[in-house]
């Protein structure tokens, strides 16, 4: 099946950059997600990127698409304490219907003050 | 406007019984599709049910058994339980119809099997 990797922890200063990375194995996935989960909830949606695009940018979020190189990253700009929580990329997979999505393990961001 | 509501948030089982899940989807929504999520695990798809019909499954067994009712709204059962079973299991609607590209979760109930 696919597999989406991710690195598992991220600790950053409150106020910098945080970049996340992804890479994805499906190279005809056409939509990329990133979700956030904090701690005893459920996901949230937090941007998606089409996979005719490069870039996208939501306020703070950046999304970045490499699709050559499977690869998907988030950057979060003046990242603050709420931001802690974890970060999951997901790739709808080869031949899967809308809804059907593959998950990294996600990223456990620590923003520290 | 409601999200995704799931009941129960938390349960406690043993071993070999029995569990029903429920999840009524988004308002608007007409596809509930079901994720299991073991701790410090990303979410792995169980199932999507769409029109009253299971429309995908993921790798599950069949003790895994679903069912979306006329109103969309939905129920996961698993039965004969194992440890392993024990997991927060997330509930996610979206709509072919209105960007069926974008889930809306919620915010799961957590299974604990002993």
């Amino acid at each position: 099946g696919e597999d989406v990797e991710q690195s598992l922890f991220l600790s950053v200063r409150e106020g910098d950059s945080s970049v996340i990375n992804c890479t994805y194995t499906d190279s005809s996935s056409t939509y990329l997600y990133w979700y956030k989960q904090e701690p005893g909830a459920g996901l949230q949606l937090l941007t998606y990127i089409f996979s005719n695009m490069d870039m996208k940018q939501d306020q703070r979020l950046t999304v970045l698409l490499n699709k050559k190189d499977k690869h998907l990253s988030l950057r979060i700009a003046d990242t603050q304490t709420g931001d802690s929580a974890i970060y999951f990329c997901a790739e709808i997979g080869k031949g899967s219907t809308l809804g059907r999505l593959y998950f990294g393990r996600g990223t456990q961001l620590t923003v520290w003050p | 406007d409601a999200g995704v509501t799931q009941s129960p948030t938390h349960l406690i089982k043993t071993r070999g019984q029995q569990v029903t899940l429920r999840c009524s989807p988004k308002s608007g929504h007409d596809t509930v599709s079901w994720y299991q999520q073991a701790l410090g695990q990303g979410p792995q798809f169980i199932f999507q049910y769409y029109e009253e019909e299971e429309r995908q499954r993921g790798n599950f067994p069949d003790r895994f058994s679903g069912h979306q009712f006329p109103n969309y709204s939905s129920e996961l059962n698993v039965n004969a339980l194992l440890l392993g079973d024990s997991a927060l299991y997330l509930c996610a609607s979206s709509s072919p119809g209105q960007g069926g590209n974008v889930l809306t979760f919620g915010a799961g109930s957590r299974l604990t099997v002993l």
